[in-house]
């Protein structure tokens, strides 16, 4: 199964700033998710990205706010930018197992506080 | 749209007591099923799955069965421990061409000695 690193595992920023979280797996694969979970909720998806095109983003979530980056079949950078208070939550990103799993693992997660 | 309803929480049990948590979903064709188990400060890692009606999904003592005439997947462990104290997410995969899960709210399992 696959393994993702995640960083940074956590950050206090000021608000008005922006933060780029990184994602890196160990093997190849076509379709990496972003998920927020804020404090004592769920996980919400934000935005699929595909290698070579535009992540596609759920709705509430826009580009400019959450730019992803995706060079390459093993790496993923989520931006959250401009940041208030009301992004700080843990962000997680995701990959399939496999086609035939149909599993999901998930990085270790980013905790942001934003003061 | 796809929606999955957890029981809601925070569930408190004794040890070696029974567990179930209840999962309904809601969504078209045959969703795959699954279980993600949250420990404190630890990333989601995958409990057990179902992809087609009438699957049993299990791991380390715990089970669930994919119901399709009643929309469910209920979590259950016959003899929970105090390791199994966490957080409990429900979700599913939707059938057809999109990939991304759809979680319920999470369940917090609390487990004392």
């Amino acid at each position: 199964s696959a393994v993702i690193s995640q960083k940074p595992s956590r950050d206090i920023c000021q608000r008005g700033t922006s933060l780029t979280i990184q994602c890196q797996v160990d093997s190849q694969v076509t379709m990496m998710f972003w998920y927020r979970q804020q404090p004592g909720q769920s996980l919400t998806l934000i935005a699929t990205a595909n290698q070579g095109s535009e992540a596609t983003y759920e709705s509430g979530f826009v580009i400019d706010k959450f730019p992803i980056s995706r060079p390459n079949l093993t790496f993923s950078t989520l931006t959250v930018s401009n940041m208030s208070p009301e992004d700080s939550s843990i962000y997680l990103c995701s990959v399939e197992l496999g086609v035939a799993s149909y599993g999901y693992t998930f990085g270790s997660g980013t905790r942001l506080t934003v003061v | 749209g796809d929606s999955v309803t957890q029981m809601e929480g925070p569930v408190t049990l004794s040890e070696e007591a029974f567990l179930t948590i209840n999962c309904t979903y809601t969504a078209t064709g045959y969703p795959s099923l699954f279980w993600y188990v949250q420990y404190p400060g630890e990333g989601l890692q995958l409990l057990l799955k179902a992809t087609k009606a009438d699957d049993k999904g299990s791991n380390k003592g715990f089970e669930a069965t994919y119901r399709k005439e009643t929309t469910s997947f209920h979590l259950e462990k016959g003899s929970v421990q105090v390791s199994d104290s966490a957080v409990y997410f429900c979700a599913l995969r939707p059938s057809g061409s999109a990939r991304q899960l759809t979680f319920g709210s999470g369940t917090q399992l609390t487990v004392l000695p």
